[in-house]
């Protein structure tokens, strides 16, 4: 039982570069959920999606496209890179009471 | 102001200090209420949940103010390993709001 994966863990691009952050969990959750961490900026939410065939869009989603491609997989893809988007991304999963959290991809933009 | 605020810190104190976590919620229909701990460079995972009646596990107790907007954190007898951010998140339908994290600092 792997939990929830991302890869890759790392990732450097030249601003205007296209790239698909994968997550992937084995727990049987409906809900996904994309975050991006910044310093002193806490957690915040990309997109969500609440069930298999749904997605909708969080607090910063301006940049960034979802898909749930099935129950396991919840992808975060970024067309148009920019510096602005250089941080953590966090994928997770959701049961009631409980967020499980990826390990994070490390994305820096120049 | 922001849906969740918690002070950034850092504490430092000593090992076997008690130290209290307080943090604000501004949406009165928010319906359930978390501590997550967070290692620096790692992922946030779930410290505890918070109820009204209050919830102990160990050494960690969790309060909720409902009335005041107001969730609390309470470790006694701090650890070395006791450090880390500690995250306040309420919870929303299917969103989960996070506070900014307190830094917390165990000094032997």
């Amino acid at each position: 039982n792997a939990g929830v994966t991302q890869t890759p863990k790392f990732q450097v691009l030249k601003t205007g570069q296209s790239m698909t952050l994968q997550c992937a969990q084995d727990m049987n959750h409906n809900s996904m959920y994309w975050y991006r961490q910044d310093p002193g900026m806490g957690l915040r939410l990309i997109y969500y999606s609440a069930s298999e065939g749904t997605t909708d869009k969080g607090e910063v989603p301006n940049g960034y496209n979802v898909s749930r491609l099935n129950k396991r997989e919840f992808s975060l893809r970024l067309e148009s890179a920019a510096p602005s988007q250089t941080s953590v991304y966090f994928c997770a999963s959701n049961r009631p009471g409980e967020q499980y959290f990826g390990p994070g991809t490390r994305l820096t933009v120049t | 102001r922001k849906e969740v605020e918690q002070d950034p810190g850092p504490f430092n104190v000593p090992e076997g200090a008690t130290v209290a976590f307080n943090c604000t919620y501004s949406n009165s229909a928010s319906q359930s209420f978390f501590w997550y701990r967070q290692d620096c460079r790692k992922e946030p995972k779930l410290l505890m949940s918070v109820y009204s009646s209050g919830n102990e596990d160990g050494r960690f107790t969790a309060q909720l103010n409902r009335a005041s907007q107001y969730i609390s954190l309470l470790i006694r007898d701090s650890k070395l390993s006791d450090s880390a951010t500690y995250l306040c998140v309420v919870n929303e339908a299917y969103k989960y709001i996070f506070g900014t994290g307190t830094r917390l600092k165990v000094l032997a």
